[in-house]
């Protein structure tokens, strides 16, 4: 299975875009790349995904690499808000529920 | 949005209790899911549900077991709670059809003590 690697920790100065990368050197052909964030005493709240093209909604970016070994979460205009810890996610089949892991993530600071 | 709402945010109880967690979505999702969260463990499946009155095991169902009797509604039951499932727990719900995300609750925070 598809593993994630994300730094422990970034910083953000209130107003500025966020890029927050994941390495998923392993990932293979269908697996599709999640992003989740969990602020502080919530429930996980899904952000965005994709498979190789780039997506946007109205919360954030996603621009997953040509080779499609890493990722990066954009969100164009960060708030106070948007403090959490991120979560990238490699899923690995489309009905292996077992294998949708959360792991350590990215704790986002957005300083004012 | 979806919304999927758990009863408790905060729940007390004492070792050796039945403990009933409820969860309910109202976006007419098939699956649903209970997870739990701890420091350094991250979020680990209990149980799933991909319809009424089905179930599957998840890393980690022992101690645990689960009721759906309606599409909308995934209770996951403490048969005898112990201090060691003192957690944080999480329901999820998804659509069956494409690669969907899963749809979380803001979790109950339950302590057995």
């Amino acid at each position: 299975d598809a593993k994630t690697t994300q730094p422990p920790s970034m910083d953000c100065a209130e107003g500025r875009a966020a890029n927050l990368p994941c390495n998923h050197s392993t990932i293979s052909g269908n697996e599709y790349v999640y992003w989740y964030r969990q602020i502080h005493s919530q429930g996980p709240q899904y952000i965005i995904h994709g498979l190789k093209n780039n997506e946007t909604n109205e919360m954030a970016s996603l621009i997953i690499t040509e080779d499609r070994k890493s990722s990066t979460l954009i969100l164009p205009h960060a708030t106070l808000r948007d403090t959490a810890v991120y979560y990238c996610i490699v899923r690995p089949n489309l009905y292996n529920f077992n294998k949708f892991y959360f792991g350590s993530g990215t704790k986002l600071n957005v300083k004012p | 949005d979806v919304k999927v709402t758990q009863s408790s945010r905060y729940l007390v109880k004492r070792t050796g209790e039945k403990v009933f967690l409820e969860c309910v979505q109202d976006m007419d999702h098939e699956n649903m899911f209970w997870y739990r969260q701890d420091p350094g463990l991250g979020l680990r499946l209990i149980y799933f549900s991909y319809d009424v009155k089905m179930k599957e095991k998840g890393d980690i169902p022992e101690g645990y077991s689960v009721s759906r009797e309606k599409k909308e509604r995934f209770s996951l039951i403490l048969e005898s709670a112990s201090t060691n499932q003192t957690s944080m727990y999480l329901c999820a719900s998804s659509l069956s059809r494409g690669h969907q995300p899963q749809h979380f609750g803001d979790g109950t925070r339950l302590s057995i003590l």
